[in-house]
């Protein structure tokens, strides 16, 4: 079965500050790999999404994540955080089948930017 | 193009009633899948839909259901509602074949 470990529940930056998210993932074959993010009350927000290919992959809002296959990870990064940036960040694995079926979700990490 | 749309926003009940849920997907999108957020449990994964028949479900009891319309519109429904039944419950809906999913603002439900 498919399982995703997000090992930070909470993290606090300055604003300015670089940023990395950690995400770990088990998956008998080719994970699909996503990161979303949450703001309190809202719904989910793709940032961006792995299939293949490239494994450093960009996405909205100046992120980007890149895909370990050795380590199974796919880290979310970003330079420079923004105070809008506060929010929690979810990642998540997909089976990859071509159907939309079904997500696994990590237990999120909680960001919060100091100014 | 319109996200997806998810009524109502909120909704309190009271144990033992029973709810639903409706969820519109992106235009041209057939599939639609529901989860829950709890702080307890996080995200989990209840069904999805696709072309009016449950394709895939989650781990939850017979009291949660849902189907689909030929619009591709969905309803999940909760019956003889359970403290533990509150929760955000988001819908997602994605093209056929892809496997990106793209979340509504989802349903507070709260049940006193």
């Amino acid at each position: 079965a498919q399982s995703v470990t997000q090992p930070d529940i909470h993290i606090t930056v300055s604003e300015g500050a670089s940023l990395e998210l950690r995400c770990n993932y088990s998956y008998g074959a080719t994970p699909y790999l996503f990161w979303y993010v949450q703001s309190p009350g809202q719904g989910l927000q793709l940032l961006l999404k792995y299939f293949s290919g490239d494994t450093l992959v960009q996405g909205i809002k100046g992120f980007e994540a890149e895909f370990k296959r050795s380590q199974s990870s796919f880290n979310l990064r970003k330079p420079s955080v923004h105070w809008s940036d506060a929010a929690e960040y979810f990642c998540a694995v997909g089976r990859g089948t071509g159907t939309a079926s079904k997500l696994t979700f990590g237990t999120g990490t909680r960001l919060q930017v100091t100014l | 193009k319109a996200g997806v749309t998810q009524t109502p926003r909120y909704l309190i009940k009271t144990r033992g009633q029973q709810v639903t849920l409706s969820c519109s997907p992106i235009s041209g999108h057939r599939s639609v899948s529901w989860y829950q957020q709890t702080p307890g449990q996080g995200l989990q994964f209840l069904f999805e839909y696709f072309s009016e028949t449950q394709r895939n479900k989650g781990n939850f009891p017979g009291r949660f259901s849902g189907r689909q319309f030929s619009n591709s519109r969905s309803e999940m429904n909760v019956s003889t509602l359970e403290l533990g039944d509150s929760a955000l419950y988001l819908c997602a809906s994605s093209l056929e074949g892809e496997d990106t999913q793209y979340f509504g603002p989802g349903t507070r439900l709260t049940v006193l």
